[in-house]
């Protein structure tokens, strides 16, 4: 079955605790990003990848790391964790770059920063 | 620059009535226009999309049509069932970048 996948699906942690939020798909897609989405602020674009070793910034990128070092893999960096990263994460992942193609998301990852 | 603005919800309706929920753009280029419906504790899925001005995009009863003339995008159904009930993200495609709405809550009731 073609998927994204996210874990954990639920993680609450403390400030300051490095933690690692894992993506992967089986669709060999080659563009994948990362997504929190906030209660009256939608989805917004944390980190993408082009493809593998290729990452850029999206809108909201700071306190959090991305690397690709593979092309279905896109794990989630949490470096030093602080409570207004409280959200729901969203991985998900597209053929390609194109403007008419789809994304197809993850489950979502809710974390909760103590 | 890119932005998508949606009607607020929460938005709540019997069964069998007609549905809209509003969608418009803004964006430079010609984008594709999608919308994403999310179930209780789900990631967002797919539910139809239009790739140039004036397709119309349909999936289980819902359409939307891309207007350029009045970058909107409104998603309608004709008749909601309880199964409906969810929440409904529009979204654009710049090819750069995708764009999100902050949703609109719809609640069918019995």
């Amino acid at each position: 079955e073609a998927q994204v996948t996210q874990n954990p699906r639920y993680l609450i942690t403390v400030t300051g605790k490095k933690l690692t939020v894992t993506c992967s798909q089986n669709m060999n897609h080659e563009y994948m990003s990362w997504y929190r989405q906030d209660p009256g602020l939608g989805l917004r674009q944390i980190y993408y990848s082009m493809n593998v070793e290729v990452t850029d910034k999206g809108d909201v990128p700071e306190g959090y790391k991305v690397s690709r070092k593979e092309k279905r893999n896109f794990p989630l960096i949490l470096e030093s964790p602080s409570p207004n990263q409280t959200s729901l994460y969203f991985c998900a992942s597209s053929y390609g770059r194109a403007r008419t193609d789809t994304q197809y998301f993850g489950p979502g990852t809710r974390l909760t920063v103590l | 620059g890119n932005s998508v603005t949606q009607m607020e919800g929460p938005v709540t309706l019997s069964e069998e009535a007609f549905l809209t929920i509003n969608c418009t753009y803004t964006a430079t280029g010609y984008p594709s226009l999608f919308w994403y419906v999310q179930y209780p504790g789900e990631g967002l899925q797919l539910l139809l999309k239009a790739t140039k001005a004036d397709d119309k995009g349909s999936n289980k009863g819902f359409e939307a049509t891309y207007r350029k003339e009045t970058t909107s995008f409104h998603l309608e159904k004709g008749s909601v069932q309880v199964s409906d009930s969810a929440v409904y993200f529009c979204a654009l495609n710049t090819g750069n970048q995708f764009y999100f709405g902050t949703g609109t809550s719809l609640t069918v009731i019995p």
